[in-house]
């Protein structure tokens, strides 16, 4: 069984600071793991994924997430904050190797961003 | 770049009523995925069709079916509604033989049951 969890519903920071969210998931076999960004009313943009590649993923609007199969984990980090970056996000897994292509939602992390 | 089209964006059903969403895939995509995302949830996985024959199954509720056509569009049909199918319904496509699990969704159908 797949899942991801995401260890914060909230993070606040400062506009030009850095943002750390952070995501841990569980899977079987060797995953596909995404970051989702979804801002107000809005539909499910895809920040990044990592494929097995680099482990160092690069994505848009200056994110980029590190996978650590040793810890486990893909947190998404930029190095500066910006005001519009104020939205849900989530961390999403998926098992290529079973088939099974649906993806699986983290929680959710809430970012604002203060002026 | 042509999206993922959904239709209607907004739906307003009373309960016990029946309704009926559509997706429209990205050209060339394969599989259509449902996702249901209720008030402060997270996007539940539903159901998915590759090439027309259902795929994949996740909770979708037995008074809800789904078909993908010819053209590969999809409908989600919900009967019965319940005051609990409020959500905000997704679908998303993606190009299964060349892809990674990359999906691309839709806007969005926001289902209100009153």
């Amino acid at each position: 069984a797949q899942s991801v969890t995401q260890l914060d519903s909230h993070v606040s920071v400062s506009e030009g600071t850095p943002v750390l969210l952070r995501c841990n998931y569980s899977s079987s076999y060797s995953p596909s793991l995404f970051w989702y960004v979804q801002h107000p009313n809005k539909g499910l943009q895809l920040l990044l994924k990592y494929t097995s590649a680099a482990t160092l993923v690069k994505g848009i609007n200056g994110f980029e997430a590190e996978f650590k199969k040793s810890e486990t984990s893909f947190h998404l980090t930029k190095p500066s904050a910006h005001m519009s970056d104020a939205a849900e996000y989530f961390c999403v897994v998926s098992e290529m190797d079973t088939g099974r292509r649906a993806l699986t939602f983290g929680s959710g992390t809430r970012l604002q961003v203060q002026p | 770049a042509a999206g993922v089209i959904q239709s209607p964006r907004h739906l307003i059903k009373e309960k016990r009523e029946t309704a009926t969403l559509k997706c429209y895939p990205i050209p060339r995509h394969d599989t259509v995925y449902w996702y249901q995302q209720g008030p402060g949830q997270d996007p539940q996985f539903l159901i998915s069709f590759y090439e027309k024959m259902q795929s994949d199954k996740g909770s979708i509720p037995d008074r809800f079916s789904a078909q993908q056509f010819s053209d590969y569009h999809s409908e989600l049909n919900m009967s019965s509604l319940e005051l609990g199918d409020s959500a905000l319904y997704f679908c998303a496509s993606s190009q299964t033989r060349t892809s990674v699990d990359e999906q691309f969704f839709g806007p969005g159908t926001r289902l209100t049951v009153l």
